[in-house]
Parts: structure tokens; sequence; C-alpha cells
């Protein structure tokens, strides 16, 4: 079965742009985070999604937003880039009990310039 | 609120050797304690967890993490180091019936030949 897949794997962008970054999970898995993990840093939570509702979220901004859809993907959206939002953001996908592992992806890059 | 400390940076061995990498948590009620580890360039990897019932978890790898309670450890071990080992390691909590991840900020295994 293939894992959880991100796209793009790297991308830049200018300050005051907006980005999208996509989210495919595992095959069966309903649940869908998003972390942004600034390097020498543990990986913060900024959302999840179950069934297409946001569960929670993270100490973010509102630029910072997200969506699921009815074959489980997940888009996460950021507006008005900002250089501190330079950072590796990771995908995990689990099965919809709590108690579960997450399965990661290899996350998208994103470097603003 | 929920937290997690990884009191070291890094942690320096030599193959054959065994290591132990450090994790102490803060949750309100029982909690759910995942390891995980990271490669360069790629997200993490799930190694063990502990939800409930034996204190003593085995994982991948040949890893396990002993849960101490009174301690509010969950410190990570294995018998006998390898080179390829070395990696980033990060230790995560949960509370029960949580849907927000906490991860500490990781500590970084160098096992030398």
């Amino acid at each position: 079965d293939a894992g959880v897949t991100q796209s793009p794997t790297h991308l830049i962008k200018t300050r005051g742009q907006q980005v999208t970054l996509r989210c495919s999970p595992i095959s069966g898995h309903k649940s869908v985070s998003w972390y942004q993990q600034v390097l020498g840093q543990g990986p913060q939570f900024i959302f999840q999604y179950y069934e297409k509702e946001e569960r929670g979220r993270g100490n973010f901004p509102d630029r910072f937003s997200a969506r699921q859809f009815p074959n489980y993907s997940s888009e996460l959206n950021v507006n008005a880039l900002l250089l501190g939002d330079s950072a590796l953001y990771l995908c995990a996908s689990s099965l919809e009990r709590v108690n579960q592992p997450q399965h990661f992806g290899d996350g998208t890059r994103l470097s603003i310039l | 609120a929920q937290s997690v400390a990884q009191p070291e940076d890094q942690v320096k061995v030599a193959e054959g050797n065994p290591l132990t990498v450090k994790c102490t948590y803060s949750v309100s009620g029982n909690p759910y304690l995942f390891w995980y580890v990271q490669y360069p360039n790629r997200g993490l990897q799930f190694l063990l967890k502990y939800i409930t019932g034996d204190n003593l978890v085995k994982g991948s790898y040949g890893f396990e993490a002993e849960f101490n309670k009174s301690q509010t450890s969950f410190h990570l071990k294995k018998p006998s180091a390898l080179v390829s080992d070395s990696a980033l390691y990060f230790c995560a909590v949960r509370e029960t019936g949580g849907f927000k991840t906490i991860f500490g900020a990781g500590t970084r295994l160098f096992v030398k030949a």
C-alpha cells in the first residue's frame, strides 16, 4: 500500500504570496493532521481533520487554513506568507481511533524569500 | 496543558553499547505516548506507543520504551546500538480522548562504529 503522499516536495515563494500544499492519506485512513517543523525543532500541530470536519487547531494565525475532501485527501493553505513560515510542512494520517499512531509523509519544504 | 521534554539535544554511543533517549511528559489524565524517528529529508516514522498495560513496550527495529507513571517518563532504549540507528528521535504525547499530539524538540542520536 502507498504511504502518505505530499506535493510538492519543495516550494519557493516570496513574502506576501499564497501557497497550497496537498496531502493524500493512506487508504482507509480518515484522519489527517498537519504539522509545521522549523529547522531544529519538533513538529508543531496546526490542524486535524476527520470526516471532512476540523477537529482541532493549534496556535497558528488565521492565515493558515485547511480542508479535507470526500476522498479524505487534504489541502493546507497559507496566505500572506512571512519569512517565518519557512519550514517543513508534514501531513500525517491515522485510523479514526485517537490512540493509533500517525503515519507521516515526507513533507513539503517551503522556503520564503 | 500537555507538554513533552527531551532533556538531551544529542546522545552519543558506541556501536554495540546500550542506548537511552530520555523523555518526560505532562498531561492531565492518562497519556498516550509515542516515539518516532526521523531520517534526513524524510517524514517521521512510528517506532512504538504506550496506551495502557505493561510498562515496558516493545517496538520496531529492536527499540523498547519504559513507561514510569510516578516519574512521568517514557525513555526509549535499545540493548545494542547500530550505526544505522543514528537519526533524530521524537517523543510525543496525546491526552486520552484528545486530538492534539504534542512533540518534544527531538534528540539527535549518534552511534559511532
